[in-house]
């Protein structure tokens, strides 16, 4: 299996501009997971979904933040407008286990907003 | 939310010293897991721990779960430079239904 999959790597944007950040996750996994990690507030959990429907969003910074998982195979974070304090590596984990409680991390997506 | 303390921060020792790092908490988790993160990777996970008292081997690394189930310990022998990453514990919080993660351990392994 190829692991969870994210797009882009690295994405620079200027303040004020849309991003979407994209996520598949590995064939078969129920769970679905969105984290920010910074090195001031570490690894935190943005929004995660069971079979495609949103669990748990209490995690998401502002309206600014939205994610959608249209099917079992692909994920999208989008931040509207974005902003200097968005940056952060956004990883996207899988889990194929009740309640998520083993996760696989994709390699993240390294976001720079000037 | 329970929350997870790990310490040390920050360890940086040379090849082929001992450590221990220790993750604790006030609350009862249902299981435990450890992942460890190169510099530009995700987290790999590297093992669960599930019963309290527990104590599971990977090779150098020994991890155990303490009897009441709130805290664990990660214990690598002969430590090699590629030990070297960030190591993260996450409890599994059944009343929230998610994992919380703890801020992590940053180990430097000097050749």
């Amino acid at each position: 299996d190829a692991g969870v999959i994210q797009s882009p790597r690295h994405e620079v944007t200027e303040m004020g501009q849309e991003v979407t950040l994209r996520c598949k996750p590995i064939s078969g996994h129920d769970y679905l997971f969105w984290y920010r990690q910074t090195m001031m507030r570490g690894l935190e959990l943005l929004i995660y979904f069971n079979n495609n429907v949103p669990i748990d969003d209490s995690g998401m910074p502002e309206d600014r933040f939205s994610a959608k998982m249209p099917n079992a195979s692909f994920s999208t974070l989008k931040i509207q407008p974005s902003e200097p304090r968005d940056s952060a590596v956004y990883f996207c984990a899988s889990s194929p286990l009740a309640g998520g409680y083993e996760q696989y991390f994709g390699p993240g997506t390294r976001l720079t907003v000037t | 939310t329970q929350l997870l303390e790990q310490s040390p921060q920050f360890l940086s020792i040379q090849e082929g010293e001992n450590l221990t790092v220790y993750c604790n908490s006030s609350s009862v988790f249902s299981s435990l897991q450890w992942y460890r993160q190169e510099p530009g990777e995700g987290p790999v996970l590297l093992v669960t721990v599930v019963t309290g008292g527990e104590v599971k081997k990977l090779k150098r690394l020994t991890f155990q779960f303490g009897d009441a189930r709130k805290d664990s310990s990660l214990h690598i022998t002969a430590a090699q430079p590629g030990d070297t990453g960030l190591y993260l514990c996450a409890g599994e919080d059944t009343n929230a239904g998610k994992s919380t993660f703890g801020d992590g351990t940053t180990l430097t392994v000097k050749p």
